[in-house]
């Protein structure tokens, strides 16, 4: 049953601490994307991977690291450096990175709420 | 900057009846435009993908058109359902993906 999985479906942080979000997909896609979705806003790209050990920032970088140690997985963590963090993110991947044909898939996504 | 736009921001029809969804975005070189949907605390679903060179894509009850001369799509669905109703979402993807901020479909039984 392919896929993307995120966990956990729901995350609380305290206030100065630093979580990360797991993101794992079976699909043997080579890339895979962060989005971060707040209420009246579109998506908004944080970083994405179009290989293996490499990744770009997005839109809105600042306050999130990534890695890609094996194409499966992409790994998003929210340091205490990000001022709002509280939102709805969603992990996605495709074929390849921004290209004809390229559909892009997601998964159920972490809702994070800062206490 | 590639802007994406979604109008209306909610619709409400009653079943049956066939509607139109729009997406306008700023920048005609794009890959493709791809259609979702999302319901309330979800991830999103993928509707249809429609490539820069093809003027549209059908999917059963849903058909997706695109003009990039003019920088837009429509999504048309025919003959709405209760099980329809969620949120509707167009990405634009060129150098990366752009979203609308989608239009909140409720179809009323």
């Amino acid at each position: 049953d392919g896929g993307i999985t995120q966990s956990p479906k729901y995350l609380f942080r305290k206030e100065g601490q630093n979580v990360t979000l797991s993101c794992e997909q079976n699909l043997n896609h080579d890339a895979m994307y962060w989005y971060r979705q707040d209420p009246g806003q579109g998506l908004r790209l944080i970083y994405y991977s179009q290989i293996v050990n490499d990744f770009q920032k997005g839109d809105i970088a600042e306050g999130y690291s990534v890695s890609r140690e094996k194409k499966e997985s992409f790994p998003l963590t929210v340091t205490s450096a990000q001022k709002n963090p509280t939102a709805f993110y969603l992990c996605a991947s495709s074929i390849r990175g921004f290209a004809e044909n390229n559909e892009q898939f997601f998964g159920p996504g972490t809702r994070l709420t800062v206490l | 900057k590639q802007e994406v736009t979604q109008i209306p921001a909610a619709l409400s029809v009653p079943e049956g009846e066939n509607l139109v969804l729009n997406c306008s975005f700023t920048d005609s070189a794009i890959y493709n435009l791809q259609w979702f949907r999302q319901d309330p605390g979800k991830g999103l679903t993928s509707l249809l993908l429609i490539q820069s060179s093809q003027r549209e894509q059908t999917s059963g009850r849903l058909n997706a058109s695109l003009d990039k001369s003019s920088g837009r799509s429509t999504l048309y669905i025919a003959a709405s359902q209760p099980g329809d109703s969620a949120t509707y979402l167009c990405a634009v993807g060129g150098n990366q993906f752009y979203f609308g901020t989608g239009t909140s479909l409720t179809v009323i039984p």
